[in-house]
């Protein structure tokens, strides 16, 4: 199994709903992954998890918080966003931390939009 | 700070034709450099990716790159355009730190 299944595929909110993305992957990788990505623009870093654990955080407001319960599993809440965040959010994963050559696999994403 | 400069943000060949698609990097030490495609509505795929063992790097689906440090360059090439070939395409280098960044993109149209 390489593959890395993001789940909701869409998901429409306003602006003082909660939600969550859900990322898993069964590849035994222990580095994770969140990006967020606006239309026709390169993937940007939002979260690092390395072994579970928050390594890297890319100054992203607190209206979103990342979760990592387990080593397959990777969380994104969401609450009270505002209609500039509606964007597609990738996960993904790599085999090891930290490591400059490792390959990167990637979700498809949720298209979030905010209204 | 590490970066890299993808030259033109649309390319359009004809199918059956050379595909280039321009990267060049800024780094003060030799970078580790990747090649990724986005089909439509789709997340990343890695095309390829150069960790210094060979400068022509072999990548899927018929692409390759050149690593030229005398130019800070890593070229995607693909001698024969197909259909099924357009797509975005992000060049990226990484971090010690671990952190990927990407360029702003190239899309790439193939006509019939």
């Amino acid at each position: 199994d390489t593959e890395v299944t993001q789940t909701p595929k869409h998901l429409v909110m306003g602006m003082t709903n909660k939600k969550s993305l859900k990322c898993e992957q069964h590849m035994g990788h222990r580095a994770m992954y969140w990006y967020k990505q606006k239309a026709k623009k390169p993937p940007e870093l939002m979260f690092v998890y390395s072994y579970e654990k928050l390594s890297i955080n890319e100054s992203v407001p607190s209206r979103f918080s990342p979760e990592c319960p387990n080593s397959s599993l990777l969380n994104l809440h969401l609450h009270a966003l505002q209609p500039e965040d509606s964007a597609l959010y990738l996960c993904a994963s790599s085999q090891a931390p930290r490591a400059t050559d490792e390959k990167l696999f990637f979700g498809s994403g949720t298209q979030l939009s905010v209204l | 700070a590490q970066s890299v400069t993808q030259l033109g943000s649309h390319v359009s060949v004809s199918e059956g034709a050379l595909v280039l698609l321009r990267c060049n990097y800024s780094s003060s030490v030799p970078p580790y450099l990747f090649w990724y495609v986005q089909y439509p509505n789709q997340g990343l795929q890695l095309l390829l990716k150069y960790t210094s063992a060979a400068t022509l790097v072999k990548g899927i689906n018929g692409f390759e790159a050149e690593f030229k440090k005398s130019e800070t360059s890593f070229h995607l090439t693909k001698p024969s355009a197909h259909m099924s070939d357009a797509a975005e395409y992000f060049c990226a280098v990484s971090y010690r730190t671990g952190k990927l960044i990407f360029g702003q993109g190239t899309t790439l149209q193939v006509k019939p």
